[in-house]
């Protein structure tokens, strides 16, 4: 069925920091996957996204890699910032152009 | 300025009192969708269309009605809304073309249920 398996936050951070953000996800075949970004008081943007098997999506410093050995996504950047402060959503498709969300993790860098 | 935007941001209303939240979109887009955001459970699908007069239910729909009468318009209605409605309501569209476009969110709506 449809899952998608995020680490549990709230993750602190201080600034430069390494950030990973695990997800895993259960599919038969090879879904696209996305990471969403939620701002405080905002809706969610697309981070960035990958549609097959070993793309790497990335945006903004952030990167995602593909892998189907692991049926993995995790999120990573190389050093944080202040402003990356928000909620990120792993995500998978589903059918039509329906979207399967993970419960998403609170990321707060400060200073 | 391409956008998707819902109204109101914010209500609070009372058990069985019938409201519509209003979305909108000038992108152009065939499909649409409304999620509702609660703490500790992500984002969950009430409902989707994936073009005028073709909706279909998500994984929560209990409770909500949807309308596409409009390629732009898609307004979720809740007939008799009740307190385990509260919570934060979003509407998304995209194009529906490969399926892996990208979804535009709304701002979000915060509903208060008493």
């Amino acid at each position: 069925g449809n899952s998608v398996t995020q680490m549990e936050g709230p993750v602190t951070l201080s600034e430069e920091a390494f950030l990973t953000i695990n997800c895993t996800y259960t599919a038969t075949g090879y879904p696209s996957l996305f990471w969403y970004v939620q701002y405080p008081g905002e809706g969610l943007q697309l981070l960035l996204k990958a549609t097959k098997a070993d793309d790497k999506g990335s945006n903004k410093g952030f990167e995602a890699t593909y892998r189907k050995e692991t049926t993995s996504f995790h999120l990573e950047k190389g050093s944080v910032q202040v402003s990356d402060s928000a909620v990120y959503f792993c995500a998978r498709k589903t059918g039509a152009n329906n979207l399967f969300f993970g419960t998403g993790t609170r990321l707060t860098v400060i200073p | 300025e391409a956008q998707v935007t819902q109204n109101p941001r914010y209500l609070i209303t009372v058990t069985g009192k019938k409201l519509t939240v209003t979305c909108s979109q000038n992108m152009n887009h065939e499909y649409m969708s409304w999620y509702r955001q609660d703490p500790g459970l992500g984002l969950r699908q009430i409902y989707y269309s994936m073009n005028v007069e073709v909706t279909d239910k998500g994984d929560v729909p209990e409770g909500y009605k949807v309308s596409r009468k409009e390629k732009r318009n898609f307004p979720l209605i809740l007939e008799s809304p009740s307190p385990n409605q509260t919570s934060l309501y979003f509407c998304a569209s995209s194009f529906y073309s490969s399926g892996t476009d990208t979804q535009y969110f709304g701002p979000g709506t915060r509903l208060t249920v008493l």
